[in-house]
């Protein structure tokens, strides 16, 4: 089975950087998705790693570590529509059509 | 379409009644995709179709919920006599292939309420 892991909720200041954490635990691994979902919206992909290490795109990056089981969801020059829940999700590498959600993390920017 | 699209956006319903909701999925992608979303969760998965074909439904809760797409584009989900503890969002996503790498597009969502 599958189990990821979040924190529920973090609040950071508008312009600095935010780090956000997930941890998985996996029978098996074919990719980590993270999704930026703004409250009463629809999730929007923001982020894929199949391989160790870093990706970047523009003010967000996302590392893996599969060895770890852990990834992290990096975001500068924070702005206040940066508000919104993160989901990290983890693709099963046996049926790799589905994604397993974390809950989120919320995240408050405060000017 | 530009979009994933569903309807209605919102249904609420006397408990024991069936709902029906509908997605129709960006143009031309072959794999489809329902889950349940929780206040405060992230979406768990439902069931997936590829083209007409529905592989997989082990993510249903039980056998009130059913789902089609007869056609391999529109898709709808089926819950019969419906539970106050099925209220949810049902999200729909749509994906070009289903392939590891392929991201999954989400639709607004139908807000569920049974009462």
């Amino acid at each position: 089975g599958q189990n990821i892991d979040q924190p529920t909720e973090m609040t950071a200041t508008e312009g600095a950087i935010v780090q956000i954490n997930c941890t998985y635990q996996t029978s098996g691994f074919n990719g980590l998705f993270w999704y930026q979902q703004h409250a009463g919206e629809a999730p929007t992909f923001l982020s894929y790693n199949v391989l160790d290490g870093l990706e970047e795109k523009g003010r967000f990056s996302s590392f893996l570590s599969r060895s770890k089981g852990y990834s992290y969801l990096l975001l500068k020059e924070l702005q206040m529509k940066d508000s919104a829940s993160y989901l990290c999700a983890v693709r099963d590498r046996v049926s790799s059509y589905k994604l397993i959600f974390g809950s989120g993390t919320r995240l408050l920017v405060r000017p | 379409g530009a979009g994933v699209s569903q309807s209605p956006r919102y249904k609420v319903t006397k408990r024991g009644q069936d709902v029906t909701l509908r997605c129709d999925p960006i143009s031309s992608h072959a794999t489809l995709y329902w889950y349940q979303q929780a206040l405060g969760q992230g979406p768990e998965f439902l069931t997936y179709f590829n083209y007409e074909a529905q592989p997989d439904k082990s993510g249903l809760p039980s056998d009130r919920f059913s789902a089609e797409r007869p056609e391999g584009s529109i898709s709808t989900l089926t819950i019969q006599r419906t539970e106050q503890r099925d209220s949810a969002m049902y999200r729909c996503a749509s994906s070009p292939t289903g392939g590891s790498a392929d991201t999954q597009y989400f639709g607004p969502g139908t807000r569920l309420t049974v009462l």
